[in-house]
């Protein structure tokens, strides 16, 4: 069965930084590509970033660019997300998803003074 | 690629056929999916290739539509239907782009 999990969320002041996982489990990590999508409360779904199987291949939404980096570890079946420069409008819950049909349960991240 | 969904909030009676609309600012083709969301819960995907369900979903859920119109249809509304649903495109990207959503509600 897959599984993907994330952690790492939590409350951190405008400017922080923060680092989500998402430990994947169930298939084999290191030959799918993933991504990264957010939804602020109460708002719909935007994405974030994608990295390619091997890394390879990096892309981030605009919002991002230049404060957030996707990584992965694929001997760790895990796949990471360091946030800088946190801003109030970065709070949302954080989702990892493998392609469009598998979800982990998201993180919430509270960006707040 | 901007998504527009219409209604915003849709009130149906279990039993009753609920249409969802979803436009695209410029054609997608089929790459169309659409996604059921319930409170406190993740996305999950209904329907992809515009038309395509995925595994699992009822039959009562069905997509059409192709380059820049797209609908989803629930034939018979059941009590579990009752949630948001997402229409995003993956034709022109980066970025994925969602649309706005559609809160199908109790009448």
């Amino acid at each position: 069965e897959v599984q993907l999990v994330e952690s790492g969320g939590g409350l951190v002041q405008p400017g922080g930084s923060l680092r989500l996982s998402c430990a994947a489990s169930g298939f084999t990590f290191s030959s799918y590509e993933m991504n990264w999508v957010r939804q602020a409360p109460g708002k719909g779904l935007e994405w974030v970033s994608y990295i390619t199987s091997s890394g390879s291949t990096i892309y981030y939404a605009d919002s991002v660019k230049g404060r957030f980096t996707i990584s992965r570890d694929n001997a760790k079946n895990s796949l990471y997300l360091q946030m800088n420069s946190l801003r109030a409008e970065d709070t949302a819950v954080y989702y990892c998803a493998r392609g469009r049909n598998y979800w982990g349960q998201g993180t919430l991240v509270t960006v707040s003074s | 690629i901007v998504m527009t969904q219409s209604p915003a909030t849709l009130s149906v009676s279990p039993g009753e056929r609920a249409t969802l609309s979803c436009r695209a600012s410029q054609s997608v083709s089929s790459n169309l999916a659409w996604y059921q969301q319930k409170p406190g819960q993740a996305p999950r995907l209904l329907i992809y290739g515009a038309s395509t369900r995925a595994t699992g979903v009822p039959a009562r859920f069905s997509g059409s539509g192709s380059g820049t119109e797209f609908t989803l249809t629930i034939s018979s509304l059941q009590s579990e239907d009752f949630a948001v649903y997402y229409c995003q495109q993956y034709n022109n990207w980066p970025p994925w782009t969602f649309g706005q959503g559609t809160k199908v509600e109790v009448k």
